[in-house]
C-alpha cells in the first residue's frame, strides 16, 4: 500500500513570495489533515478535511493560509504571502475516517528568507 | 482550553534501561490519546492509542502507555531501550469527534551504549 505522498519535499523562497504544497492520501482515505512543524515544536493542526468538506479550520491563518481538497483525494495547502515565521515543517496525514489513526507524509520543509 | 503538555524536552537513557516518557494533557471532554514516534527524516509513526477501555495500552516495538484520568497523565513506557528507539516522541490528544487534534512539543530521546 502506498503512503502519503508530498511534494515538493523542499522550498525555499523569499518573504512576500507565494508557495504550495501539494499532498496525496492514502486510497480511499476520507480524512485529510495538514500540519504545521516548527523547529523544536510538535506539529500543529492547519486543517482538517472530511472527503471534500472543511472539518475544522480554526487553526489556519486565513488572511495567507488557503487549502483545498477538490474531488476529496488531493489536497493543496497555499501560503501568499509568505513571512519569515511560516518557515516550518508541512506535513500531510490522512485516515480512513476520523478516530482512525493518521498515516503522516515525509513533510515539506518550507524556508522563508 | 486544550493542550498537551511533555515536561522533558531531552531524555538520555543506557541502552537496556527501562523508559518512562511523561505526557499531560488538559482536555474538556472525554479524550483520545496516542503516543507517535519521529524519526530524523522521517514521517509520525502511531506507537500507540488509547480510546476507552483498559487503561493500559500496548503498542508496536514494545511500547506500552497508561492512561491516568485522575492524574490527567498518559506516560509512555518501555521495560528495555534498545539503540533504535532513539527519536522525537509526541503524545497527542484528540476528541472523539476527531477534530481538534493537538501536539506536545516532543521529547528528545538519547540512548547511549
Amino acid at each position: 500500500e502506498a503512503g502519503v505522498a508530498q511534494s515538493p519535499r523542499y522550498k525555499i523562497i523569499e518573504k512576500r513570495q507565494s508557495v504550495a504544497f501539494w499532498c496525496n492520501p492514502i486510497s480511499g482515505h476520507a480524512t485529510l489533515y495538514w500540519y504545521q512543524q516548527i523547529l523544536g515544536q510538535g506539529p500543529k493542526l492547519l486543517i482538517q478535511f472530511q472527503n471534500n468538506g472543511v472539518v475544522d479550520d480554526s487553526q489556519l491563518p486565513k488572511d495567507r493560509f488557503s487549502a483545498e481538497r477538490l474531488k476529496g483525494v488531493d489536497s493543496t495547502l497555499k501560503i501568499q504571502p509568505a513571512k519569515l515565521e511560516d518557515s516550518a515543517v508541512y506535513l500531510c496525514a490522512s485516515s480512513l475516517a476520523v478516530q482512525y489513526e493518521q498515516y503522516f507524509g515525509p513533510g515539506t520543509r518550507l524556508t522563508v528568507t | 482550553a486544550q493542550s498537551v503538555t511533555q515536561p522533558d524536552i531531552h531524555i538520555t537513557v543506557s541502552e537496556g534501561a527501562s523508559l518512562e516518557l511523561r505526557c499531560n494533557y488538559s482536555y474538556g471532554a472525554t479524550p483520545y490519546l496516542f503516543w507517535y514516534v519521529q524519526s530524523p527524516g522521517q514521517g509520525l509513526q502511531l506507537l500507540l492509542k488509547y480510546f476507552s477501555g483498559d487503561t493500559l495500552v500496548q503498542g508496536i516495538k514494545g511500547f506500552e502507555a497508561e492512561f491516568k484520568r485522575s492524574q490527567s497523565s498518559f506516560n509512555l513506557r518501555k521495560p528495555s531501550v534498545h539503540w533504535s528507539d532513539a527519536a522525537e516522541y509526541f503524545c497527542a490528544v484528540g476528541s472523539n469527534t476527531g477534530n481538534q487534534f493537538y501536539f506536545g512539543t516532543g521529547t528528545s530521546l538519547t540512548v547511549i551504549p
